[in-house]
C-alpha cells in the first residue's frame, strides 16, 4: 500500500532558523497533507495540497508538491520552540479515501 | 466548537482481557475513523465509517477487534482478547466529508497490555 515517507527522520535546530523536511510517495495521489503531533495538542492538521497544486503557504508554513518526482517538502520559517513536534505527511490517493501516514519527522527547536 | 472526544485517555490491562475505547466526533461530522499508532510510527487506519456504515474495515483484525457506530454519531472500538502487541495509542478522527480531506483527531487512548 502507498505510504508517505519523510526524510530526515530527526532534526534539531536553533530558534529562528528554518526547518525543512521531505516526503516521498509511490503512486498517484489526490492530495497530500501535513500534520503535527506533540504531547500537548495531539495530531493537528497543518496544510493540504492537491495534486494539481505546486506550492501552498499558510502562515510560516510553505509546502511544495512535485508530482513528477512524487515528493513534497514542508518548510517552517523562523522556527519557534513551540514548533517542537513530530511532523507527518499523509497521502490520499485516487479510488480510496484512506489517508496513509509516513513515519514522521522529529523536530526539536532549541530556544 | 468542541473537538473529538475520546475516553479513557489511558488504559492498562493484562493480556487476554477485553478493552473498549469510546469516541465522540465533532458535531455534524459524518465520517469517523479509528487509527492505531505504534511508538515511533504514523497512524494506521483500522476502520472508517460513513454515518453508521463501516465503509473501509479491510485493515481491522476482525478475529479480535470489533467496532460499532450504531446511531451514526459516537463509536466504540473493542479488543477481545487483548494481546501484548496491541499496546499502542488508539486515535479517533472525524471529518465533514469522506473525500480524504482534513481530519480532526482526538487525543487518543494509550493502551498498555501487560
Amino acid at each position: 500500500s502507498q505510504q508517505g515517507e519523510e526524510d530526515p527522520q530527526a532534526l534539531s535546530i536553533q530558534e529562528g532558523e528554518n526547518a525543512t523536511m521531505n516526503c516521498s510517495y509511490k503512486t498517484s495521489i489526490n492530495n497530500l497533507q501535513w500534520y503535527r503531533q506533540n504531547s500537548g495538542r495531539g495530531l493537528v492538521h497543518l496544510i493540504l495540497i492537491r495534486s494539481n497544486e505546486r506550492e501552498k503557504h499558510s502562515g510560516r508554513l510553505r509546502v511544495t508538491l512535485d508530482t513528477s518526482k512524487k515528493s513534497s517538502s514542508l518548510l517552517i520559517t523562523a522556527s519557534r520552540a513551540a514548533d517542537t513536534a513530530s511532523y507527518f505527511c499523509a497521502t490520499a490517493y485516487y479510488g480510496n479515501n484512506r489517508l496513509a501516514f509516513g513515519k514522521g519527522n522529529q523536530v526539536v527547536v532549541i530556544p | 466548537e468542541a473537538g473529538v472526544v475520546q475516553s479513557p485517555r489511558y488504559k492498562i490491562i493484562e493480556k487476554k482481557q477485553p478493552v473498549a475505547f469510546w469516541c465522540n466526533p465533532i458535531s455534524g461530522h459524518n465520517t469517523l475513523y479509528w487509527y492505531r499508532q505504534n511508538l515511533g510510527q504514523g497512524p494506521e487506519l483500522l476502520i472508517r465509517y460513513e454515518n453508521e456504515e463501516a465503509v473501509d474495515d479491510s485493515q481491522l483484525p476482525k478475529d479480535r477487534f470489533s467496532a460499532e457506530r450504531l446511531k451514526g454519531v459516537d463509536s466504540t472500538l473493542k479488543i477481545q482478547p487483548a494481546e501484548l502487541g496491541d499496546s499502542a495509542v488508539y486515535l479517533c478522527a472525524s471529518s465533514s466529508d469522506p473525500g480524504g480531506n482534513e481530519q480532526f483527531f482526538g487525543p487518543g487512548t494509550r493502551l498498555t497490555v501487560l
